[in-house]
């Protein structure tokens, strides 16, 4: 079975460009979560969204990030714009949810904003 | 502050030796604690899991323990291999239905 499957592997961009990174997750799971990781904060729990809507978006740093979840089988995250400060790696995870909380994760994107 | 946290950020280990990971939790209420390896350019990978009805729970290799008097939850890897060179990260989960809360991991190194 093909796990949760992001792209794009690697982005870089300019300050200020919109940047959208995709998810595919695991067939049948119900919840689906993003973190991103740095070196200084580790890994920060975004948002997350259960049966496709989104239930805690607290991590989500300002208004310039943004995420949907339109199917069961996709997601996005957005930046628009993009700043420097936004360079980490962006993880996908799903679970199959209903109190299982064991997730698997994607390979990330890596993400850099000059 | 973190919920979530690790005694030592580095642990170098010779092959064949056993390994022990900590890590500190704050939340007395947290009901499940999960450790994950991560390898260089990988996403977070599953290891091993257990609730908080138990203090101990056995895998191929690796144990982890739960000491809930004191918040502490440790991973133990038995006969350390070279390929177990990664990171690793104990999270909680605060409450059922929630997402995963990480601590800032332990990068173990291991020598021939």
């Amino acid at each position: 079975d093909a796990g949760v499957i992001q792209s794009p592997r690697h982005e870089v961009t300019e300050m200020g460009q919109e940047v959208t990174l995709r998810c595919k997750p695991i067939s049948g799971h119900n919840s689906l979560f993003w973190y991103r990781q740095t070196m200084m904060r580790g890994l920060e729990l975004l948002i997350y969204f259960n049966n496709n809507v989104p239930i805690d978006d607290s991590g989500m740093p300002e208004d310039r990030f943004s995420a949907k979840m339109p199917n069961a089988s996709f997601s996005t995250l957005k930046i628009q714009p993009s700043e420097p400060r936004d360079s980490a790696v962006y993880f996908c995870a799903s679970s199959t949810g209903g109190g299982n909380e064991k997730l698997f994760f994607g390979s990330g994107t890596q993400l850099s904003v000059l | 502050g973190e919920s979530v946290g690790l005694h030592l950020p580095t642990l170098s280990v010779q092959e064949g030796d056993n390994s022990i990971i900590n890590c500190a939790y704050s939340n007395s209420a947290s009901d499940y604690f999960i450790w994950y390896k991560q390898e260089s350019g990988k996403g977070p990978q599953f290891i091993i899991d257990i609730r908080s009805n138990m203090d101990k729970r056995q895998g191929q290799r690796v144990t982890v323990l739960l000491n809930k008097t004191v918040k502490h939850l440790s991973l133990q890897i038995a006969a350390t291999q070279p390929g177990d060179s990664a990171v690793y990260f104990c999270a909680e989960n605060l409450q059922a239905g929630t997402a995963l809360i990480f601590g800032k991991g332990t990068t173990l190194s291991v020598s021939s």
